[in-house]
């Protein structure tokens, strides 16, 4: 079956520190990214939406400034937390999305921030 | 009113006993309609994927929807404590952005 590796699977940082989360769909490409973040006890909220070779589109009440997005590649796209603090701190899942196939998601990124 | 309702449960069933977990919604326009399970720290996994009003079977699991009523359902024949998990309802008009349900806890006891 499709996989979508995610790296890495839990980061502890200070504050004002820059994240950097990959992305990869291992066996297919994917045209399009999604990247969602998650609260505990709570559904998954999208944040971006990554297409190849073009820019992120970004949901409302999301800073592009603060989360940057990258998607270079048909089998990579990143996410960058930058200058991250305490309420950053949250649950990232990346999915990827082929040809003909619905989401397939990462295993997640646990993001602290102290 | 939410696009997409899903009772958050938790919902408690001995092993071996039929699961029957469901969510409403209410755009007409939601032509796909996806099952996910979520382990805890874990991101969802594809259960089951569908796309027309009926039945799809996949070992232990059926998908139903009912496209008229607005209405899909999974259900899990003798059900595992291994399945205790986070099951997630999904669907889109098929222009890629996923429209979620709050997702329902299941416990399987032995």
């Amino acid at each position: 079956g499709a996989v979508v590796s995610q790296h890495p699977s839990w980061v502890i940082c200070k504050s004002g520190t820059s994240v950097k989360i990959e992305c990869r769909s291992l066996d297919f490409q994917a045209t399009t990214m999604f990247w969602y973040r998650q609260f505990p006890k709570q559904s998954l909220m999208l944040m971006a939406t990554s297409n190849e070779g073009s820019k992120a589109t970004y949901e409302q009440g999301v800073e592009k400034d603060k989360f940057l997005i990258n998607h270079a590649s048909l089998t990579l796209s990143t996410l960058t937390v930058t200058s991250a603090h305490p309420e950053d701190s949250s649950f990232y899942i990346c999915s990827a999305l082929g040809s003909n196939q619905p989401q397939h998601f990462g295993d997640g990124t646990r993001l602290s921030i102290l | 009113q939410k696009e997409v309702e899903q009772d958050p449960g938790p919902l408690s069933v001995p092993e071996g006993a039929i699961v029957s977990l469901n969510c409403t919604y209410s755009n007409s326009a939601f032509q796909y309609f996806m099952w996910y399970r979520q382990y805890s720290r874990k991101g969802p996994e594809l259960l089951m994927y569908t796309y027309s009003s009926g039945n799809k079977e996949d070992g232990r699991f059926t998908a139903q929807v009912d496209k008229s009523s607005k209405y899909i359902s999974l259900f899990i024949r003798d059900s595992q404590p291994s399945d205790s998990a986070t099951y997630l309802c999904a669907m889109n008009t098929g222009f890629q952005k996923l429209v979620f349900g709050t997702g329902t806890r299941l416990l399987v006891s032995p």
